[in-house]
Parts: C-alpha cells; structure tokens; sequence
C-alpha cells in the first residue's frame, strides 16, 4: 500500500495519560499536515511540515500537544495530559510542494486517521 | 480570513435522484483552489476535485458535475442520477498561497441515499 497510513487507527485512554499517533505520509511527498476532526464537524488544521522543518501551528495546537516529523520521513503527533476534549479524529495528510510552497500534487492525499476516545 | 460554508447539514434522497450539494466560500486571494472530498464511513477523505480560481468552466465526470460561479463566491457539486454508494459526507475545501496551501474545510454535508 503506497498510501498515506495511520497508526493506530484507534485509541481509548483515561484522561490525564499520554498518547502518540504516527503517520507515514507518500514517500515522495515533502509536505505533512495534521488536521482534527470531530463529531459532525469538518476537518480543522493543527500544523504541517515542510521536510522536517515544523512551519506552521494553529491556536488549536496547546502546549500540551507537540508533533516532530524527524528525518522529514514519518511524523508523530503526541497529546500530554489528554482531556475529554482532545477525543477526535486525527487526520494526517501528505502532498508535494514546490518552489513557494504551491503544491505540485494538486491535492493533498489523506490517511484513514486516528481515532481518540478520552474517558 | 477565509471561510468555506456549507449550509445544508444533512440531505436525504431516494436513489437515482438528483441531488445537490451547496458551498460557498470566501477569500480575498486573487488565486485559489477549490475542492471536493468525500468521506465515507470507514473515515478516509477521498479527493474528488480540484478547481482553481481562473478556470470557471464547470466539469464533468460521470455522474458528478461541478458548477464554480466566482461572481456568487459559490462550488456547487450535483450528482445526478444518485446511487447508495453515494451516501457519506461530503466536505467542500478552500485553499491558497496566503493560507500556505493548507485546507480549510466547510462543515460538510452528509448525504443519505436510500434504495
């Protein structure tokens, strides 16, 4: 599968734990972004990288979340002291960008997410 | 700031009707990018179209057709002639230089086929 892939695909903890996603984007693709999305609600943007360098994080991204892409290869995204709030999907997406940061793919190409349930 | 608005929550047709599905958008980007996704159930965010701001014929394919008015700020995606297989949600998506390409998503519609 040459697809964007996510792990895991689900995800139950107690508040208060620590958690980890991964997502190993296209190979080829030098662009990564995490995006969240809950009930009812379109995708919302966290942050992306350009190779390994993090260039942009949203307000919605606190202190308590933190996300590397080392090696500009896979990514992680980690939640700190998870809150009944943080349950959502987590999208991981990947695309090609070129001079100026204007995609070559034309579109982004989405995994199939993570899961989160905060109990 | 930009802002995708997709005003119908949720659709409901009987198969092989056609349906229509609303978006409007705003920006004040001279160039931008207007898509479609589809997600079913399983999660996944399926691409089905990408349109930028100069090219306002509208497109074709299948079953699907795109109507982009820029004079309405408007992305209104029809599917004709409507299958089960259809049903799921769909999310209309805006995108730019000035927002580093990342997408902003409407809200979604989901759409229900029945047979």
């Amino acid at each position: 599968d040459t697809g964007v892939s996510q792990d895991p695909r689900h995800k139950i903890t107690k508040r208060g734990q620590n958690v980890t996603f991964r997502c190993d984007p296209i190979s080829e693709h030098n662009r990564l972004y995490w995006y969240r999305q809950t009930l009812g609600q379109g995708p919302e943007f966290l942050t992306y990288f350009q190779n390994e360098a993090q260039l942009e994080k949203s307000r919605l991204l606190s202190d308590r979340f933190s996300a590397e892409r080392p090696k500009g290869s896979f990514s992680t995204l980690e939640i700190q002291r998870t809150e009944q709030g943080d349950s959502a999907m987590y999208l991981c997406a990947s695309g090609s960008a070129g001079t100026g940061g204007r995609w070559v793919t034309g579109e982004l190409f989405f995994g199939e997410g993570s899961r989160l349930t905060v109990l | 700031a930009q802002k995708v608005t997709q005003a119908q929550t949720e659709i409901s047709v009987v198969e092989k009707e056609d349906v229509t599905l609303d978006c409007v958008y705003e920006t004040r980007d001279t160039t931008y990018y207007l898509f479609w996704y589809k997600q079913p159930p399983s999660g996944e965010l399926v691409f089905l179209i990408r349109r930028n701001s100069f090219d306002e014929q509208n497109e074709i394919s299948g079953r699907y057709s795109w109507n982009f008015q820029k004079s309405t700020s408007s992305f209104n995606f029809t599917i004709t002639a409507s299958q089960v297989v259809d049903s799921a949600v769909y999310f209309c998506a805006l995108n730019s230089q000035d927002s580093s390409y990342k997408l902003i998503f409407g809200s979604g519609t989901r759409l229900l086929v029945r047979p």
